[in-house]
């Protein structure tokens, strides 16, 4: 059975520092991993996603995350915060050998707080 | 592209009433889901449709709710009768493709109080 989860409820950086959110998955086979943001009072926004490839995957306002197989991991990135990056963040995955379930599973969210 | 519009925004009832949200998917998108959001429980898939066919249900709550998609372009989602802890955001989705590989785009999702 596919399963995500993200260890941090909330984190809070400084405008201009790094930002990492973290997230750990557990498939039987090879993951189709993915990352969405949510705006206050608005839906779920696709960031980026992991197919095959390149480790290193580029999204949309700068971020990035990278696919880790040996840490079973999707830390989503990004080198320099916005107090414009204060959002909910949404890790998900899908395994692809699971067969019938077609559905991605998203984690918890992660509060991202950016301070002036 | 409107998006995946969703209606109504807000809906505020009183316990035993029906409810009943609405969807409209992107044109062109063959996977439909509902999701229903809240501070204790998160994000919980409810029911997931393809080319119109309802595949996974296991996320509905109880016979209470039900949904429904006539045709490409529309889903309902009903809740009969309504209970307050039945309030939360309620977000529809769609996507093209089955097989997972393809992002959401998700509505803006309709705030539903139960008082």
């Amino acid at each position: 059975a596919q399963s995500v989860a993200q260890p941090e409820d909330q984190v809070n950086v400084a405008e201009g520092n790094p930002l990492t959110v973290k997230c750990t998955y557990s498939v039987s086979g090879n993951p189709y991993l993915f990352w969405y943001v949510q705006y206050p009072n608005r839906g779920l926004q696709f960031l980026l996603k992991y197919i095959t490839g390149d480790n290193l995957v580029k999204g949309s306002y700068g971020f990035e995350a990278e696919f880790n197989k040996s840490q079973t991991s999707f830390h989503l990135k990004k080198p320099s915060a916005l107090v414009s990056d204060s959002a909910l963040y949404f890790c998900a995955v899908r395994d692809p050998p699971s067969g019938g379930s077609y559905i991605p599973t998203f984690g918890r969210g992660t509060s991202l707080i950016v301070h002036p | 592209d409107a998006g995946v519009i969703q209606s109504p925004r807000h809906e505020v009832t009183e316990m035993g009433q029906e409810v009943t949200l609405r969807c409209k998917p992107i044109s062109g998108h063959n996977s439909l889901f509902w999701y229903r959001q809240t501070m204790m429980r998160g994000l919980e898939l409810l029911i997931y449709f393809n080319n119109n066919v309802p595949i996974d249900d296991s996320g509905m709550p109880e016979d209470r709710f039900s949904a429904k998609m006539p045709n490409a372009s529309f889903s309902t989602l009903k809740i009969q009768p309504s209970e307050p802890r039945d309030s939360a955001v309620y977000f529809c989705a769609s996507a093209t493709g089955t097989s997972g590989i393809n992002e959401q785009y998700f509505g803006p999702g309709t705030r539903l109080t139960v008082t």
